[in-house]
């Protein structure tokens, strides 16, 4: 496997509360990614990073935010929790600019209760 | 809406047999790949074509790609248990730095 961990694996949080979710890569690739992953909608993309500080939004971006103070941590955070973000959450990373080739991190199963 | 959307759903084979996995998209793309997930785990890549591939081979992998029909298909030969995963279809899009992700088949293989 790629040198990709998550923190935490699973979460349980309640409505209303912040919860931060963190990729931590050690193959020094220059993009990041973070997507929700929900029965009947495939894997869909939150938001992205194409470098250190430079974040762009993806498709279901609404209610989440980034921060990317490093190249080898990428922080997904819920300011308030709803049940609508109970997902499983992946990182992906890639080097590859001209594919775009991701590697997968195991993901966090996050309940909102 | 999905750019990617792979087709069927669900397939249910026996062991040995082929599986072909479809996939139709909408925009031009530089490149398709294909990623599988085997339960509760991150997605793993397995092939990539070129838009001007038609056919790439690798194992018991063979993808094709139709770009005047905006389509791909996976096949697997010889099918094995450990087979039994979901498998996706990604697409670039011309000028993002990112891939979209089609909602997969999920593939059993029955021993």
């Amino acid at each position: 496997d790629a040198g990709i961990t998550q923190s935490p694996r699973h979460k349980v949080t309640e409505t209303g509360t912040p919860v931060t979710l963190r990729c931590h890569q050690t193959e020094n690739h220059r993009y990041m990614y973070w997507y929700r992953q929900d029965p009947g909608h495939g894997l869909r993309l939150i938001h992205y990073s194409y470098g250190v500080k430079d974040t762009d939004k993806g498709e279901v971006s609404d209610g989440y935010s980034v921060s990317r103070s490093k190249t080898e941590d990428f922080l997904l955070t819920l300011e308030s929790a709803t049940s609508s973000q109970t997902s499983v959450y992946f990182c992906a990373i890639s080097a590859d600019r001209a594919t775009y080739e991701q590697y997968f991190g195991p993901g966090t199963r996050l309940t909102v209760t | 809406s999905q750019q990617g959307e792979e087709d069927p759903q669900a397939l249910s084979i026996q062991e040995g047999e082929n599986a072909t996995m479809n996939c139709s998209y909408k925009t031009s793309i530089n490149n398709l790949q294909w990623y599988r997930q085997n339960s509760g785990r991150g997605l793993v890549h397995l092939i990539l074509i070129r838009s001007n591939e038609r056919e790439k081979h690798s194992g018991r992998l063979r993808v094709t790609l139709d770009t005047s029909k905006k389509s791909s298909s996976l096949l697997i030969t010889a099918s094995r248990a450990a087979d039994t995963a979901s498998y996706f279809c990604a697409t670039d899009i011309q000028g993002a730095q990112k891939l979209v992700f089609g909602q997969g088949t999920r593939l059993t293989i029955n021993p």
